[in-house]
């Protein structure tokens, strides 16, 4: 079954403090890995797309990298207003399915 | 550009009453998605429609749920009779191409059934 996970649920930082963000995946076929962000109250808003194993894409202080199991969201001196829920989807070979995991509540603190 | 359009954006129901959500896409947009997020979860996906063709619904419950893209443009997703388990926000999403492509979501319609 294909499947979806982030880990962890939730993450505190303090300000600066650089963390990284997971995304595992099982699927009959990757053909896509999407990174969004959700602010309370509003729809996810695209951040990145990673289409093979090795791949890295950078916005400000944010970096997604992929191999062939997961992908890592990687934050870099985060600000309070990196304070969202972070998703990752993907879309699989098979049906081009597309299934979100649960995301990860990021806080960081001041 | 204006962005995806969702009406309304709260709806408090009854349980086994009906309710109707209303999409309207980005401009020029082929593909409109209709997704289902429960409260601590990600969201799921519904219903894809490439114009005004169904691409996918296979988790789409059918036996209460319904969406139709008429004339492949605007949207509407509805529920008859609601459970209390419906109670999630529905989002929609629209995007120029259907394959691979970047998704831009609306802020959700909040639907509580009491």
């Amino acid at each position: 079954e294909d499947q979806v996970t982030q880990s962890p649920e939730a993450l505190r930082l303090q300000e600066g403090e650089s963390s990284s963000l997971n995304c595992s995946y099982t699927v009959s076929g990757l053909r896509g890995l999407f990174w969004y962000r959700q602010d309370p109250g509003k729809g996810p808003e695209f951040l990145f797309t990673l289409y093979s194993a090795g791949e890295e894409k950078e916005k400000e202080r944010l970096k997604a990298t992929l191999t062939k199991k997961e992908s890592f969201l990687h934050i870099t001196a985060p600000k309070p207003e990196d304070s969202a829920t972070y998703l990752c989807a993907v879309q699989t070979s098979s049906a081009s399915k597309i299934i979100f995991g649960s995301g990860t509540r990021l806080s960081i603190r001041p | 550009e204006a962005g995806v359009a969702q009406s309304p954006r709260y709806k408090i129901i009854e349980k086994r009453q009906s309710v109707a959500f209303w999409c309207n896409p980005i401009s020029g947009h082929a593909t409109l998605y209709w997704y289902q997020q429960i409260l601590g979860q990600g969201p799921k996906l519904l219903i894809q429609f490439q114009n005004n063709g169904v691409v996918d619904d296979s988790q789409l419950p059918k036996d209460r749920f319904s969406a139709e893209r008429l004339k492949g443009v605007d949207s509407t997703l509805k529920i008859q009779p609601a459970k209390l388990e419906d109670s999630a926000v529905y989002l929609c999403a629209s995007s120029l191409l259907a394959d691979l492509d970047t998704q831009y979501f609306g802020p959700g319609t909040r639907l509580t059934v009491l």
